[in-house]
C-alpha cells in the first residue's frame, strides 16, 4: 500500500496567517492526490483533487500544488472557520489511502 | 442539493452482523462511483470499499475482504454495506461518500457510528 505522510502533524496559526500543510507519499503517485477538512464531530468535506483542482464550492483560498510525491495544501489567509483537521489522500491505486491528519488550531 | 443519508449502525456484539444503508438524493445516483469510508474514534480517515456505476467492479480494503459486502440499488437510488464477523477495530463511523470520477470524491453523509463490543 502506498503511505501518505503529512507534515507538520499539527500546527498553531492567527487569523490572516498563510498555512501551509505538505504530503509527501511513498511512491510515484502523479496528481492523484486529493485534500479534506474535517471539523470536530463532522463529516469531511471535500477541497481538492487531481492536486490541484478545487472541488465545487470551494473557495479560493484554498490551494493545491505538486506532482509525483511531494504536494501542499496552502490556505491564503487563515478564517476562523478554517481551523480543522486536514488530509491528504492518494486515489493512484487501490487501496486509497489517507494521511494521518494535520490539525490546525488557533495561536 | 446532493445528499448522502446513512442509517443502520448501532452496537453489535462481536461477530455479529450489520447492514448500513446510505440513501442518495440531489443527483442521478446511477451515474456515480460510490464509496464507504470510515473513522475511527479519535482516529483518521480509512478507505472501506468502492463500487462502480452498475456495481460491476468492487474494491476492498484488505482488513474487510471476506467480511463486508459493498452493493448498491440504482432503482432506489440505495447503497449498502453488508459487515460480517464483525470485530472490535471495526468500530468507527462509517461515510457513505458520492465520487465525481473513479478515486475521487466529493459529497460525504453524516455518518453512522457502528460499535462492535459485548
Amino acid at each position: 500500500d502506498i503511505q501518505m505522510t503529512q507534515s507538520p502533524s499539527s500546527l498553531s496559526a492567527s487569523v490572516g496567517d498563510r498555512v501551509t500543510i505538505t504530503c509527501r507519499a511513498s511512491q510515484d503517485i502523479s496528481n492523484y492526490l486529493a485534500w479534506f477538512q474535517q471539523k470536530p464531530g463532522k463529516a469531511p468535506r471535500s477541497l481538492i483533487y487531481a492536486a490541484s483542482s478545487l472541488q465545487s464550492g470551494v473557495p479560493s483560498k484554498f490551494s493545491g500544488s505538486g506532482s509525483g510525491t511531494d504536494f501542499t495544501l496552502t490556505i491564503s489567509s487563515l478564517q476562523p472557520e478554517d481551523f480543522a483537521t486536514y488530509y491528504c489522500q492518494q486515489y493512484y491505486v487501490y487501496p486509497p489511502t489517507f494521511g494521518q491528519g494535520t490539525k490546525v488550531d488557533i495561536k | 442539493e446532493v445528499q448522502m443519508v446513512e442509517s443502520g449502525g448501532g452496537l453489535v456484539q462481536p461477530g455479529g452482523s450489520l447492514r448500513l444503508s446510505c440513501a442518495g438524493s440531489g443527483f442521478t445516483f446511477s451515474d456515480y462511483w460510490m464509496a464507504w469510508v470510515r473513522q475511527a474514534p479519535g482516529k483518521g480517515l480509512e478507505w472501506v470499499a468502492t463500487i462502480m456505476q452498475d456495481g460491476g467492479e468492487k474494491h476492498y480494503v484488505d482488513s474487510v475482504k471476506g467480511r463486508f459486502t459493498m452493493s448498491r440499488d440504482n432503482a432506489k437510488n440505495s447503497l449498502y454495506l453488508q459487515m460480517n464477523s464483525l470485530r472490535a477495530e471495526d468500530t468507527a463511523v462509517y461515510y457513505c461518500a458520492r465520487n465525481i470520477f473513479e478515486g475521487v470524491t466529493a459529497d460525504w453523509g453524516q455518518g453512522t457510528l457502528v460499535t462492535v463490543s459485548s
